[in-house]
């Protein structure tokens, strides 16, 4: 089984400020890695997804994830944020093995941007 | 093109009473998911459609609730004898259904309140 820990429910920060959205996750088989973003009153989106190769991935917007199978993590980070970040970002994972498509999700991080 | 639609946006229902929600996913993609999210969590899945057939349906939580897709496009989640606890927000989402961690397409999402 799977499960992702989001370790901040609520992160606020400053516009241009950086910031780094945490994720932790536990699996018994590897697994790829997503970041989803769910803007206000739209539906969710996906900001990158890590499936192989270089740890460090670069997404839309401006973000970008590190993979750390060591330490189990996969952080959010973007080194400037705009008031049009504000949102709620959902970190996931999916089984690697034949057939598992499903998605299992953190419990999510609200990032507000304060001008 | 056309994203992920779904029907109703809203649905207020009564304790007992049954309810149908509809997915139309994107043109030609042939993979299918249903996902449920309770108020301040992130999404939880319910069950994932290769074509016209269940290929993961671990994620019902009981026989209350049932999926089919007939012909490989639409598709309708059932829940019968509907309980306060199902109130949440039913998200339907699609992929290409060819590989693996592909990136899943979401739609706007059915809110469901039981009374």
């Amino acid at each position: 089984a799977q499960s992702v820990t989001q370790l901040d429910s609520q992160v606020p920060v400053f516009e241009e400020a950086p910031v780094e959205l945490r994720c932790n996750y536990s699996s018994s088989v590897s697994v790829y890695l997503f970041w989803y973003v769910q803007y206000p009153n739209q539906g969710l989106q996906l900001l990158l997804k890590y499936l192989s190769g270089s740890t460090l991935v670069k997404g839309i917007n401006g973000f970008e994830a590190e993979f750390n199978k060591s330490q189990t993590s996969f952080h959010l980070r973007k080194p400037s944020v705009h008031i049009s970040d504000t949102a709620e970002y959902f970190c996931a994972v999916s089984p690697m093995f034949k057939g598992a498509q499903k998605l299992v999700f953190g419990q999510g991080t609200r990032l507000t941007i304060n001008p | 093109g056309a994203g992920v639609s779904q029907t109703p946006s809203n649905k207020v229902t009564e304790k007992g009473k049954y309810v149908e929600l509809r997915c139309d996913p994107i043109s030609g993609h042939t993979a299918l998911y249903w996902y449920r999210q309770s108020l301040g969590q992130g999404p939880e899945f319910l069950i994932y459609f290769q074509g016209t057939g269940a290929a993961d349906d671990s994620g019902l939580p009981n026989d209350r609730f049932f999926a089919v897709r007939p012909e490989g496009s639409v598709s309708t989640l059932k829940i019968q004898r509907t309980e306060r606890g199902d109130s949440a927000v039913y998200l339907c989402a699609s992929s290409p259904g060819l590989a693996g961690a592909e990136t899943q397409y979401f739609g706007p999402g059915t809110r469901l309140l039981v009374l």
